[in-house]
């Protein structure tokens, strides 16, 4: 039963281009939302997260979109680098709940230079 | 701030052996998480615990496998009669539960399970 999906295992970007990284969720009960990045050989690391009151939140490169009633967000990379190569986690949980971090599957971005 | 330790980094074991893996999270975290990370798969829940107390445990979390935590610092996973089905990255994550919407999990580096 996967909850988060992720349906993209992977895409390529030319160097300072825009990243378009989609997620979709089926639990209606997750009120947030987060996205992690991970090199080979390293745990996730946080990138940007943002709460279901909210359709946007920008971090520097980094904005997340939420479209709640398609249960539907993205990550978008605005200028686009080779050092964002990476795994991209699409993660999800009820904050009211158990608190329990339901990760997707993942995206491979390469950016070529 | 030294950061989600784990130890060992990679462990190969022959099928029937009990493993132990430890975790040192950030010291004034007080929820620590284990997950495991198959090959193509994200990281999946295994169970976490506040402070010394082991709040919830996931259906994937067989008899074979138990998770301490006993002074509410570091924690230890084993698992016993290893398998080959048990290959897999296992990751520690901690976090400060101070707010429902703090929801940042610093992660280890994981231990990665070879069961031959």
């Amino acid at each position: 039963d996967q909850q988060v999906k992720q349906n993209s295992p992977s895409l390529s970007v030319q160097e300072g281009r825009i990243s378009i990284l989609n997620c979709d969720y089926t639990n209606s009960m997750f009120d947030y939302f987060l996205w992690y990045k991970k090199y080979p050989a390293e745990g996730p690391t946080f990138l940007i997260s943002i709460s279901s009151i909210k359709d946007k939140n920008e971090d520097g490169r980094f904005t997340v979109f939420l479209n709640k009633s398609a249960k539907h967000l993205s990550l978008h990379i605005v200028p686009s680098q080779p050092g964002d190569s990476a795994v991209y986690f699409c993660a999800a949980l009820n904050s009211g709940g158990y608190q329990k971090v339901t990760f997707g599957t993942g995206t491979k971005l390469q950016v070529i230079p | 701030d030294t950061g989600v330790s784990q130890n060992p980094r990679h462990k190969i074991t022959k099928r029937g052996q009990n493993v132990t893996f430890r975790c040192d999270p950030i010291s004034e975290h007080n929820r620590l998480y284990w997950y495991r990370q198959t090959l193509g798969q994200g990281p999946e829940f295994l169970t976490y615990f506040q402070n010394e107390a082991q709040l919830e445990k996931s259906r994937l979390l067989s008899d074979r496998f138990s998770a301490e935590r006993p002074k509410g610092s570091f924690s230890t996973l084993e698992i016993q009669r290893t398998e080959q089905g048990d290959s897999a990255m296992y990751l520690c994550a901690s976090r400060l539960w101070d707010s429902p919407t703090n929801e940042k999990l610093f992660f280890g580096s994981g231990t990665q399970l070879s069961v031959l």
